[in-house]
């Protein structure tokens, strides 16, 4: 069984470009999360989908970042302009059972 | 609200030492605990969870014990190997299903490297 699939699993971009990035959860799991790792901290939640619907995004940094999930299947999330204190492992997983992707390492210089 | 802390990094041990990483949490109701382990180039796995006070759980040699009076989650191993070489994250869930339909809340990660 496929796992949940991100990529890019790197992207390095400059700041105030836009960056999206993409998660492909595993097939039949209604529940698709983010997450993000700056700079050796903690991993944080940015938002949590039950199929197309956001159930929960309190932890969406501010309105640069804009996530989907069109169709209830893979989500996007894309961040627009990027600022340097966007880098960061961004993290996706989708449940039940929660299983993680690889991540997508971000670096904005 | 909920947070997780663990002890800072990093760990490094000899090959067959023991080891122990400290977690305690806050929460505000009855959360499920988990440590999760990432390999170098590798994502986020579940190593081990416990939904309740007193469950101990365990995986690969690793065991820890949800400790509702002390609010721990300590995670232990007898014997490290060099293939345990990894960061680790101790988290937690609220809310029912142990966890598998809610958000997880991440302590800041230790990383451990055995020597041989």
């Amino acid at each position: 069984e496929a796992g949940v699939t991100q990529f890019p699993s790197h992207s390095v971009i400059e700041k105030g470009q836009t960056v999206t990035l993409r998660c492909d959860p595993i097939s039949g799991h209604d529940n698709l999360y983010w997450y993000r790792r700056v700079m050796g901290k903690e991993i944080k939640f940015l938002l949590h989908f039950v199929k197309e619907s956001k159930q929960d995004e309190s932890g969406m940094p501010n309105n640069r970042f804009l996530a989907e999930r069109t169709g209830g299947t893979y989500s996007t999330l894309k961040v627009q302009p990027a600022e340097l204190e966007d880098s960061g492992v961004y993290f996706c997983a989708s449940s039940p059972p929660y299983t993680f992707g690889s991540g997508t390492r971000l670096t904005v210089v | 609200g909920n947070s997780v802390t663990q002890m800072e990094g990093p760990v490094t041990l000899s090959e067959e030492a023991f080891l122990t990483i400290n977690c305690t949490y806050t929460a505000t109701g009855y959360p499920s605990l988990f440590w999760y382990v990432q390999y170098p180039g590798e994502g986020l796995q579940l190593l081990l969870k416990a939904t309740k006070a007193d469950d101990k759980g365990s995986n690969k040699g690793f065991e820890a014990t949800y400790r509702k009076e002390t609010t721990s989650f300590h995670l232990e191993k007898g014997s490290v190997q060099v293939s345990d070489s990894a960061v680790y994250f101790c988290a937690l869930s609220e809310g029912p299903y142990g966890g598998a339909t809610n958000k997880l809340i991440f302590g800041t990660g230790t990383l451990l490297a055995v020597q041989p």
